[in-house]
């Protein structure tokens, strides 16, 4: 069956540090993956998507993802964390089939100390 | 260009009333979908239509029913609210063409049942 995991439930940054969220998919195919991130009291908005093509993805905001089939792994990453960044992240990857169904994550909540 | 509104933003109902939630989308998208968010669970699916004039059960359909009412709308709604619905309902969009595309999100209802 397909899923994501994302291992760290809660991880916590210092302002200006480097920052990588892991998301791990369990897919039988080509997985077309995305990362959204959720601010709080807000909807979703989508970071980045890899569909095909250049495993480095990069995304809004200064995101950017590595997609490595080997590892199934999508790890998201940003080189300089602002604090504007504290929010939840959400890895899924599109299931089997033509019902368009996202897989999700259980999500990462990332904090920025100042 | 508005993308997904939903109405209300927040809502309070006892156990036993019903309610309608409401979804519209005006980026021409053929599928949307209804996702409940609880702490710890991350986003579940309700319930999605593929395209206009059909619906199908998501993981968490009971207690729910939708109508899409026309290609911009899809409505959800809770016949008899129970306390285990307490949530913050999402309502996504996205196009549905040949292969996978990204769904776009509301802004959330914040529903309680008392």
């Amino acid at each position: 069956a397909q899923s994501v995991t994302q291992p760290d439930i809660h991880i916590t940054v210092s302002e200006g540090a480097s920052l990588e969220l892991r998301c791990n998919y369990s897919y039988g195919a080509t997985p077309y993956l995305f990362w959204y991130v959720q601010s709080p009291g807000q909807g979703l908005q989508l970071l980045l998507k890899y569909f095909s093509g250049d495993t480095l993805v990069q995304g809004i905001k200064g995101f950017e993802a590595e997609f490595k089939r080997s590892q199934s792994s999508f790890n998201l990453r940003k080189p300089s964390v602002h604090w504007s960044d504290a929010a939840e992240y959400f890895c899924a990857v599109a299931g089997a089939g033509n019902n368009r169904k996202l897989i999700w994550g259980l999500g990462t909540s990332l904090a920025v100390n100042p | 260009n508005a993308g997904v509104t939903q109405t209300p933003k927040f809502q309070v109902l006892k156990t036993g009333q019903s309610m309608t939630l409401q979804c519209a989308q005006d980026m021409n998208h053929n599928s949307m979908y209804w996702y409940r968010q609880d702490p710890g669970m991350g986003l579940r699916l309700i319930y999605y239509s593929a395209s206009e004039g059909t619906t199908d059960k998501g993981e968490v359909p009971n207690g729910y029913n939708v109508s899409r009412l026309n290609k911009r709308e899809f409505s959800l709604r809770l016949e008899s609210a129970a306390p285990s619905q307490t949530s913050v309902y999402f309502c996504a969009s996205s196009y549905a063409g040949q292969g996978v595309y990204e769904q776009y999100f509301g802004p959330g209802t914040r529903l309680t049942v008392t």
